[in-house]
């Protein structure tokens, strides 16, 4: 049972490069989540999709797109990375499902940006 | 706007000592309440959740959480603290369509032998 499963698991990307964070689930779940982590600051959501086809922008979706590709995998781009984007970014599903709801989170991408 | 507040950056604490870390949260309706643990590298794993009932749920590694809906708070506690719960604690709190959840700062506790 994999669960929720991101890839790279590191990344170091040079100011101005582009590059895709993947991520795949296979829960079955309708609602998918891409946070990052910073000291200090906790999860601060980036952007979500509610369900298969929809995505709606988190606090901090500047510099962020997302594409929910199919039920199993929502992914995160970064067009032109800027060193303000180095951080562990965290893939989360969930069933959306009311009071059976709750989040499983994948390992983490740690990105750098130099 | 929902939002969840943990006063606590750090603690330390004593192993075999009883731990409580405190979450406040402001959400319109009766919140969906979480606390998570992160393991240093690691994902964050769910301990606990409440929805609705018993105001005091118990979770995994014996944790356990009290909802007071006048204090607005789900502050967790462990009666005795092991070294391997040194952790970073996040209290979360989901809509009631359970499709977004917000969490605190989190909380990083140490153990000390």
């Amino acid at each position: 049972n994999a669960g929720v499963t991101q890839t790279p698991k590191f990344q170091v990307l040079k100011t101005g490069q582009s590059m895709t964070l993947q991520c795949a689930q296979d829960m079955n779940h309708n609602s998918m989540y891409w946070y990052r982590q910073d000291p200090g600051m906790g999860l601060r959501l980036i952007y979500y999709s509610a369900s298969e086809g929809t995505t709606d922008k988190g606090e901090v979706p500047n510099g962020y797109n997302v594409s929910r590709l199919n039920k199993r995998e929502f992914s995160l781009r970064l067009e032109s990375a800027a060193p303000s984007q180095t951080s562990v970014y965290f893939c989360a599903s969930a069933s959306g499902q009311g009071a059976d709801t709750e989040a499983f989170f994948g390992q983490g991408t740690r990105l750098t940006v130099v | 706007a929902q939002s969840v507040t943990q006063p606590d950056i750090h603690i330390t604490v004593s192993e075999g000592a009883s731990l409580e870390l405190r979450c406040n949260y402001s959400y319109g309706a009766t919140p969906y309440l979480f606390w998570y643990v992160q393991s240093p590298g690691q994902g964050l794993q769910l301990l606990l959740k409440y929805f609705s009932g018993d105001t005091l749920v118990q979770g995994i590694k014996g944790f356990e959480a009290e909802f007071k809906r006048s204090q607005s708070s789900f502050n967790l506690r462990k009666p005795s603290v092991h070294w391997s719960d040194a952790a970073e604690y996040f209290c979360a709190v989901a809509s009631n369509t359970g499709n977004q959840f917000y969490f605190g700062t989190g909380t990083s506790l140490t153990v000390i032998p």
